[in-house]
């Protein structure tokens, strides 16, 4: 079965960090380009960040830019999302999601990991 | 970025209705346009990708259409299951943007 799953959310207090991961399964992850989108509670979803199948590019929402790195483990078939410098409005669910031959189609999704940040 | 409205923001519909959900793009965004359905507790589900191609598994009562900056979703005899909440996404540029969804809900 094709699947992602996420792990690594948690609570965590203003200011301080936090590590995503993304496990792919039933897929090779190095075939594809991979994001992180998230949803705050009740809200609508916004893209975070992405790299390209090797890792060698990354991109970054204004949001996050400079505190939040994305990479991969090919090897490992695992995406990751550092998460430093946290802010109560990074509160959200994380979901990674891989996008194929159709440009920015997020076909892909995980379950999502909840990220709380919050004194 | 490209900013993404959707409208209505809520329906109230019943089962064996036509609903047409739209999107407007601040600019012309060509046909890179997908739609999404969103159920409570679960992670989204691409249905419709390129404005007007429906993806492997979805049923034939979803369509799409549209180019430039106005595109349109059809339900055209909704099922129970469709009660959900519907995004519309661009791919045209990054940050990829989503509208703010649109919550259909049984009358």
């Amino acid at each position: 079965e094709v699947q992602l799953v996420e792990s690594g959310g948690g609570l965590v207090q203003p200011g301080g960090s936090l590590r995503l991961s993304c496990a792919a399964s039933g897929f090779t992850l190095s075939n594809y380009w991979m994001h992180w989108v998230r949803q705050a509670p009740g809200k609508g979803l916004v893209w975070v960040s992405r790299t390209n199948s090797d890792g060698s590019s990354t991109t970054y929402a204004d949001s996050v830019k400079g505190r939040f790195t994305i990479s991969r483990d090919n090897a490992k078939n695992t995406l990751y999302l550092q998460m430093n410098s946290l802010r109560a409005e990074d509160t959200a669910v994380y979901y990674c999601v891989s996008t194929g031959a159709a440009r920015g189609r997020f076909d892909i999704w995980g379950q999502g990991t909840m990220v709380t940040v919050s004194s | 970025d490209i900013q993404m409205t959707q409208s209505p923001s809520s329906l109230s519909a019943s089962i064996g209705d036509r609903v047409t959900i739209t999107c407007r793009a601040s600019q012309s965004i060509s046909s890179y346009l997908n739609w999404y359905q969103q159920k409570p507790g679960k992670a989204p589900k691409v249905l419709i990708s390129a404005a007007s191609s429906l993806q492997s598994g979805v049923p034939s009562t979803f369509s799409g259409s549209g180019s430039g900056t106005d595109f349109t979703l059809t339900i055209s005899s909704l099922q129970p299951e469709d009660f959900a909440t519907y995004y519309c996404q661009q791919s045209y540029s990054i940050p990829y943007t989503f509208g703010q969804g649109t919550k259909l809900e049984i009358k």
